[in-house]
């Protein structure tokens, strides 16, 4: 299972855009980049996935760099219910649809 | 509201007992997955069934056993508790062996 690299924290201004990176240099052609988001007391929420393409979707958009060695998890308008652990995932469809969480990176957005 | 649901919701027990936490996963959904999430492993990925059939299988211990059922309901069953394995454990489903996963809200289990 290929590792990903986050920041442990970040920190945002509400009603402004953050940026959330995530390093995967040991990415295989066959992974697909998934976000994922657990609120304070909640099971993990599905936020937006990609492969190669740059993704839209009414969360968030994801951007992918050319070489799939990093992406960036990108929230338009931070709002304080966006505060969240945020978790950068590699899934090789190929062996199985196991996700294997790293640390993520914990948001607090500020009023 | 994912459309998961685990109960119960909490859980306590003491150490050498057993107990079998329960996974409803959402209409249609054939796959159905257990994660561990405790303070020092972080969320981790315990075994998968797909229809009925165990598809993959990660740091589960020996200790632990799961099954899915014929009306695709899950459970997990871990016995010969120890205090580490006080933790939340997250059950999630798929419609298929591959699909985005949806989380229930889990369930608390403290061993004393």
């Amino acid at each position: 299972d290929a590792k990903t690299t986050q920041p442990n924290s970040m920190e945002s201004n509400e009603e402004e855009p953050v940026h959330l990176p995530c390093n995967h240099s040991t990415i295989s052609g066959t992974d697909y980049i998934h976000w994922y988001r657990q609120l304070p007391s909640q099971g993990p929420e599905y936020v937006i996935h990609g492969l190669t393409s740059n993704v839209n979707n009414r969360m968030a958009s994801l951007a992918i760099a050319e070489d799939r060695k990093s992406s960036t998890l990108i929230l338009h308008r931070a709002t304080l219910r966006d505060a969240a652990v945020y978790y950068c995932i590699l899934r090789d469809v190929g062996t199985g649809n196991q996700f294997y969480f790293g640390t993520g990176t914990s948001l607090t957005v500020i009023p | 509201d994912s459309g998961v649901t685990q109960t119960p919701k909490h859980l306590i027990t003491a150490t050498g007992q057993r107990v079998t936490l329960r996974c409803s996963p959402r209409s249609g959904d054939l796959s159905v997955y257990w994660y561990q999430q405790s303070l020092d492993q972080g969320l981790q990925f315990l075994i998968q069934y797909y229809n009925g059939e165990e598809r993959a299988k990660g740091n589960i211990l020996e200790r632990f056993s799961a099954q899915q059922f014929p009306d695709l309901h899950s459970e997990l069953n871990l016995s010969s508790l120890e205090l580490g394995d006080s933790a939340l454990y997250f059950c999630a489903s798929s419609a298929s062996s591959v699909g985005t996963q949806y989380f229930g809200p889990g369930t608390r289990l403290t061993v004393l």
